[in-house]
């Protein structure tokens, strides 16, 4: 069974202040999501890390994937307040899977002033 | 930009009642899914969709769950007797054949069963 823990779960930031979000995951995938999710909203696509080393920056937001280590980050620099929201990892079983997610548990950030 | 549609945005039902929630994919896309989230708690995969056949089920996807894609635009999830635990937010998404199985997902429906 494929398993996507991500940590911390709760974060609580100040504005201005840099912190990471790890996802690890269970199996040799070379396919990691990062979603975001605001209060009683959709997922909205960040980042699709295809391959061993891959890094991709969005503003604030930078992610990584490590498939040796089965280890993504989520690197977030200098915090600002829109940033508040509940972010996922998911992976994608490869093999003969229909491209299933399976996603972490969410980690929610609060940028705080 | 094309995006993925869901009705109803809320469902109100009865414990024992049929629902049906529908979704219109992005039109160009192959794949469909539907996944859940529970309050406060992580997505759940349910089913996914391809070529006019389930091709993956999770063990929530009982027999109490059928999906279908009536035309050429809807794709639907039918509850047939809905339980409490059932409520939740259902998320439809879809992606396009081949290419980094980057799903879209649509706005959700909240389903409450009372």
């Amino acid at each position: 069974e494929l398993k996507v823990e991500q940590n911390p779960l709760f974060l609580s930031m100040q504005e201005g202040k840099n912190y990471t979000i790890y996802c690890n995951y269970s199996t040799t995938s070379d396919r990691l999501y990062w979603y975001r999710q605001d209060p009683g909203k959709s997922l909205e696509s960040l980042f699709v890390l295809l391959s061993n080393g891959a890094v991709k920056q969005e503003g604030r937001l930078m992610a990584s994937l490590d498939t040796k280590a089965r280890l993504s980050t989520l690197h977030i620099t200098a915090a600002v307040h829109d940033l508040s929201a509940t972010y996922f990892c998911a992976e994608v079983a490869g093999g003969t899977s229909y491209g299933k997610l399976t996603f972490g548990q969410g980690t929610i950030l609060t940028v705080h002033p | 930009e094309p995006e993925v549609t869901q009705t109803p945005s809320h469902q109100v039902t009865q414990m024992g009642q049929e629902v049906i929630l529908r979704c219109v994919p992005i039109s160009n896309h192959l794949y469909f899914y539907w996944y859940r989230q529970i309050l406060g708690q992580k997505v759940e995969f349910l089913v996914s969709f391809y070529n006019n056949e389930i091709s993956e089920k999770s063990e929530i996807f009982d027999d109490q769950f059928s999906v279908e894609r009536p035309d050429g635009s809807n794709f639907t999830l039918k509850i047939r007797s809905t339980k409490l635990e059932d409520s939740a937010m259902y998320f439809c998404a879809s992606r396009y054949a081949g290419g980094p199985n980057e799903q879209f997902f649509g706005p959700g429906t909240r389903l409450t069963v009372l």
